[in-house]
């Protein structure tokens, strides 16, 4: 079946570092790929998507590609605040498919 | 101008009691769900409805049942809870499948 992997949490970086979150997935087919971020106490946003190979999805300094080589979405920002501190989560989504298939989360703390 | 709404927003109850969540999306939408989020952040789709039809159910218990009065709301109805039902519950609704999901703040649900 279809599946997200995130690289395991929780991250805690300094203020102004570089921010990488692993994802890859395993789909039978090509999935349209999502980060979505869930701030204390909140629900869902949409971070970023992507629908097709090598598209690159960006949104708040944040970015990711579609990688279908590596079957891969990384997220990656340049220098993180004290505000990104959230859940991310990695998701994938078929054409056609009435659901989001998310990996486990990657909780994130910032310190200033 | 909430786009989806989700009420309560926490619920303490009892086991064995019945207990509803209500959902409501002012979007347009035609397609809702229902998402379970377990003490570690895990997010697992349980119900899909496309224009008030039942499409996914992802072997959710009986004592789960979803109901669809419209296309702008999908209730969710729970009998005989049960511990391990306490979880943060998502609603989320999306233009057509495969596309972007929008959620709602989610309801914490406390099984005593």
């Amino acid at each position: 079946g279809n599946s997200v992997t995130q690289m395991e949490g929780p991250v805690t970086l300094s203020e102004e570092a570089f921010l990488t979150i692993n994802c890859t997935y395993t789909a039978t087919g090509y999935p349209s790929l999502f980060w979505y971020v869930q701030y204390p106490g909140e629900g869902l946003q949409l971070l970023l998507k992507a629908t097709k190979a090598d598209d690159k999805g960006s949104n708040k300094g944040f970015e990711a590609t579609y990688r279908k080589e590596t079957t891969s979405f990384h997220l990656e920002k340049g220098s993180v605040q004290v505000s990104d501190s959230a859940v991310y989560f990695c998701a994938l989504s078929m054409v056609g498919a009435q659901k989001l298939v998310f990996g486990q989360g990657t909780r994130l703390t910032i310190n200033p | 101008d909430t786009a989806v709404s989700q009420t309560p927003k926490y619920l303490v109850t009892q086991m064995g009691n019945d207990k509803s969540i209500k959902c409501e999306q002012n979007l347009g939408h035609d397609t809702m769900y229902w998402y379970k989020q377990d003490s570690k952040k895990f997010l697992k789709i349980m119900f899909s409805y496309n224009n008030k039809e039942l499409i996914i159910n992802e072997t959710v218990p009986n004592r789960f049942s979803p109901k669809s009065p419209d296309k702008a709301h999908l209730n969710l109805h729970i009998n005989s809870l049960e511990l391990g039902d306490s979880a943060v519950y998502f609603c989320a609704s999306s233009r057509a499948r495969g596309n972007e999901q929008f959620f709602g703040p989610g309801t914490r649900l406390t099984v005593l």
